[in-house]
């Protein structure tokens, strides 16, 4: 099955500052990644999703770039703000229905 | 349009008692999903649903039964509870599109405590 890895497990950047987030995937024949937000004590929401027909994809402050060859993919948060503390999952799935997530990373913006 | 709903939102359990975990959804998506988060393991699989009267298994499949007999509801079933699984559950759904899940949308969770 899928094996998504994720780095680091906790950030922690000044306001203003950028974030970066890492994750690799061992299933070639994945094709979806997407990045989801979890609140404290609330279900994890989607934030941004990339397809493998895409190299790189900006939402507002956020951006995810995919490197299919590498089979890694990042999450991109510029000018960060306290509302965006939260912990981040990236996850990956092929066509078979199946979302693998990452183990989760913690991030923490100070003011 | 309330989306995902779960309940209960708390439960505390003995080992070796049953229970299920209720999960609904009003956005007529076609796929549903159990998982359960864990802390430094992100979110498993369980079972999922691509319609009604069609279940498969996950990743992490075993002490746990669903079944799909609407669109609207997934319940999830431990047979016997043990203390490995404890967690929190979460519910999703989504869309169906070319073969493939589109966005999930999950619900607000069920904590579950077994002692």
């Amino acid at each position: 099955g899928e094996n998504v890895e994720q780095h680091p497990s906790t950030l922690s950047v000044q306001e203003g500052d950028s974030a970066v987030i890492k994750c690799t995937y061992s299933d070639s024949a994945s094709n979806y990644f997407p990045w989801y937000k979890q609140e404290l004590g609330k279900g994890p929401q989607l934030i941004i999703d990339i397809r493998s027909n895409v190299g790189e994809k900006k939402d507002q402050r956020i951006a995810v770039t995919l490197n299919k060859t590498a089979k890694h993919f990042s999450l991109h948060i510029t000018e960060t703000q306290p509302e965006d503390s939260a912990v981040y999952f990236c996850a990956a799935s092929s066509n078979d229905y199946k979302l693998s997530f990452g183990a989760g990373t913690t991030v923490t913006v100070r003011a | 349009n309330a989306g995902v709903t779960q309940t209960p939102k708390f439960q505390v359990l003995k080992t070796g008692q049953s229970m299920t975990l209720q999960c609904a959804q009003d956005m007529n998506h076609e796929y549903m999903s159990w998982y359960r988060q864990d802390p430094g393991m992100g979110l498993r699989l369980i079972h999922y649903s691509v319609g009604a009267g069609i279940t498969d298994q996950g990743e992490v499949p075993n002490g746990y039964n669903v079944s799909r007999s609407t669109t609207e509801d997934f319940p999830l079933r431990l047979l016997s509870a043990a203390p490995s699984q404890t967690s929190v559950y979460f519910c999703a759904s989504s869309d169906i599109a070319g073969g493939r899940v589109e966005t999930q949308y999950f619900g607000p969770g069920t904590r579950l405590l077994v002692l």
